[in-house]
């Protein structure tokens, strides 16, 4: 069974505070990490598709960066904003399939 | 709004009920997926269809029957379910399915609680 571990589960950060996530995944046959941003009562928003290892992506003050290696990804968020708040998902592609892990919720406090 | 919708957004339903959960999309894409996601737990997917062929099906219970007439409109049909059944049911498009780049651009989702 494969698994995708995410840390922390929540996150609780005063605005202007800068954070970062953590998403695990095993580093054997690994095709492509995706990113994706949750908010309640919407639909996951796609953040980045990361393919090569050494890969970063940034979109605004969200960046994220892959080590197929060693088997991790990075998401970083500069400057949190209340509007940041949200669940935070990454999902390994395997053989064309997503397997999410349980994600990152993230509070920021204005 | 990512172009995926889903309809009803909440869903009562008995265990002796037949009830349809809908999905469309409006993206052009030829792959559609139902994933499921129960308390505390990660996204799990159900089935895919691409180009209105169902290429997987992950184990599901025989009481969860997927249609899918186009490429543009999924429906799960629901029949005898039970309590445990009760989660968040989300729908998913992209362009095609096996890619593993190609992005899942999802719906908001149906909240079930089966009673």
């Amino acid at each position: 069974i494969l698994n995708v571990e995410q840390s922390p589960q929540s996150l609780h950060v005063q605005e202007g505070d800068s954070t970062n996530f953590t998403c695990s995944f095993p580093s054997s046959n690994f095709y492509a990490l995706h990113w994706y941003r949750w908010e309640t009562a919407k639909s996951p928003e796609a953040l980045f598709v990361m393919t090569l290892n050494g890969d970063e992506k940034k979109k605004g003050r969200i960046s994220a960066t892959l080590n197929t290696k060693e088997g991790y990804s990075y998401l970083y968020i500069k400057g949190s904003q209340p509007e940041d708040s949200a669940t935070y998902l990454c999902a390994l592609n395997q053989g064309g399939k997503l397997i999410f892990g349980q994600g990152t919720e993230l509070s920021v406090k204005p | 709004e990512t172009g995926v919708t889903q309809t009803p957004r909440h869903l009562v339903m008995g265990m002796t009920n037949k009830k349809s959960l809908k999905c469309e999309q409006h993206l052009g894409h030829n792959a559609m997926y139902w994933y499921k996601q129960s308390a505390k737990k990660p996204l799990e997917l159900m089935f895919v269809y691409n180009f209105k062929e169902q290429t997987e099906n992950n184990s599901v219970p025989s009481r969860f029957s997927p249609e899918c007439p186009n490429s543009s409109h999924l429906f799960l049909h629901l029949h005898t379910l039970q309590p445990e059944d009760s989660a968040l049911y989300l729908c998913a498009s992209s362009q095609r399915s096996g890619g593993p780049t190609d992005t899942q651009y999802f719906g908001p989702g149906t909240r079930l609680t089966v009673l």
